[in-house]
């Protein structure tokens, strides 16, 4: 079975401030993807990342960072000096080795993120 | 690229009505659509997953018979929640893919439905 723990309810933070949202992962499958998603608050949801398990390489975007580490089953994501339009919920999820037609998404709790002027 | 278009973004009607959900993808061919339901304050709860031209797989503890999913095409899925009461009150999210566990999928922009 799949499993995302985003154990980070909430975060706040003044704008500036940096912040790290946590993701650990747990999977059988040898191959795997790893996403991050941003939810605002219209609803929509809005993919940020794909991370397959085989590349550990560390991504940066503009103000964002992705940390993946297999060692201990996590996928971390860092904003750099965030900014007020951040607030959003953001989702990790996690897909493995399922059926070719198309794979489920195990998505974690989410973390509501909150960036105060 | 990859656009998803969902319709309606809200619906408010009464007890028993049955309401019709669209999801398309607007610039892609999508295998693969995904239903989900969200509470408030929680996280994506998949429904069930629509391939082109065949049956819904549905999760377990989701009614098929209530929620009616049809794909007719690679860029069309619709889902009708039937006899909708005022518990079947959600957001409902679709997503499509381009198919295999390493395509990313790509969101409507959701429905609101409140059954009053």
């Amino acid at each position: 079975a799949q499993k995302v723990t985003q154990a980070q309810t909430e975060i706040s933070v003044v704008e500036k401030e940096d912040v790290t949202l946590d993701c650990v992962y747990e999977t059988r499958d040898t191959t795997y993807y790893l996403f991050w998603y941003k939810q605002p608050p219209s609803g929509e949801l809005v993919f940020l990342i794909r991370r397959n398990s085989f590349d550990e390489q560390n991504e940066i975007s503009g103000r964002y960072s992705w940390n993946f580490q297999k060692s201990t089953s996590s996928f971390n994501f860092t904003i750099t000096a965030s900014q007020v339009v951040d607030s959003a919920v953001y989702f990790c999820a996690l897909s493995g080795q399922e059926r070719a037609s198309g794979s489920r998404l195990t998505f974690g709790e989410g973390t509501q993120l909150t960036v105060n002027p | 690229g990859a656009v998803v278009s969902q319709h309606p973004s809200r619906v408010i009607c009464k007890s028993g009505t049955s309401v019709k959900i669209e999801c398309r993808s607007l610039d892609f061919q999508a295998t693969t659509m995904f239903w989900y339901r969200q509470f408030p304050k929680k996280s994506l709860m998949l429904m069930a997953t629509s391939n082109e031209g065949s049956k819904a797989t549905y999760e377990q503890g989701v009614e098929k018979d209530k929620f009616l999913i049809n794909h007719a095409s690679l860029t069309l899925s619709t889902l009708t929640v039937t006899s909708a009461h005022p518990e079947d009150s959600s957001f409902y999210i679709c997503s499509a893919s381009t198919g295999g566990s390493n395509q990313p999928q790509h969101f409507g922009d959701g429905t609101r439905l409140s059954i009053l």
